[in-house]
């Protein structure tokens, strides 16, 4: 069992659409949860991210984490064209340096 | 945010000789940089952790005499794919930690560098 799983994709929506992504992972040790956008043939971008369990907003994007499920989310309300990347979860246990733990990421095409 | 680069964006090379890669914080002092490895529609995976002035960190599976990693400045990392073959064609990401990342887990990436090994 890999450490993160992402939602396989790719994903396509109709501008305006709620998007709902979603992360499970195993290791418990992993304290600090975010979420990456990727453009095609660019480094990720970081857009959200959260200490243990709970929620945080921010724009368009609310962040979502459950530990006791081990599960992590991403909505991103009213979609637009300009949001279609690849989306990747990543966690870290924490402490100085941590290194990151990536999701396989999912590809997100809104349409106009 | 924080600003890192990377040099070249894109580099083709001949099977068998060596591809120097740099990552550099433009506008902080990187402690910690990270080079990751990405096929394509694959996720980000770490090969090794350099701290300036010290060695690197490799990942289990990651050969170090193959993947030179230099960490002289509090700016610049580099990294080296020595005798480079087909199977080394991937998108090297770096990223970097430093003072401007108040939280600690906070790392910045640089735009990638595309290898091609012919």
């Amino acid at each position: 069992q890999k450490e993160v799983e992402q939602d396989p994709g790719p994903l396509s929506v109709p501008e305006g659409a709620i998007v709902s992504l979603n992360c499970t992972y195993s290791n418990s040790a992993f304290q600090y949860f975010m979420w990456y956008r990727q453009y095609s043939r660019k480094g990720p971008e970081l857009l959200m991210y959260t200490y243990s369990s709970g929620n945080k907003e921010d724009g368009r994007f609310t962040a979502q984490v459950d530990k006791s499920s081990k599960y992590i989310s991403l909505f991103i309300r009213d979609s637009q064209p300009s949001d279609s990347a690849t989306y990747l979860c990543a966690m870290s246990a924490g402490g100085a340096n941590s290194k990151l733990t990536f999701g396989k990421g999912i590809t997100l095409s809104v349409r106009p | 945010g924080a600003v890192v680069s990377q040099h070249p964006s894109w580099v083709i090379c001949k099977s068998g000789t060596s591809v120097k890669i740099e990552c550099r914080s433009l506008d902080f002092q990187a402690t910690t940089m990270f080079w990751y490895r990405q096929f394509p529609k694959q996720s980000l995976m770490l090969m090794a952790t350099s701290n300036e002035g010290s060695k690197a960190t490799y990942e289990q599976g990651v050969e170090k005499d193959k993947f030179l990693i230099n960490h002289a400045s509090l700016t610049l990392s580099t990294l080296t794919v020595t005798s480079a073959h087909p199977e080394d064609s991937s998108f090297y990401i770096c990223s970097a930690w430093g003072e401007r990342g108040h939280l600690s887990y906070e790392q910045y990436f640089g735009p990638g560098t595309r290898l091609t090994v012919t």
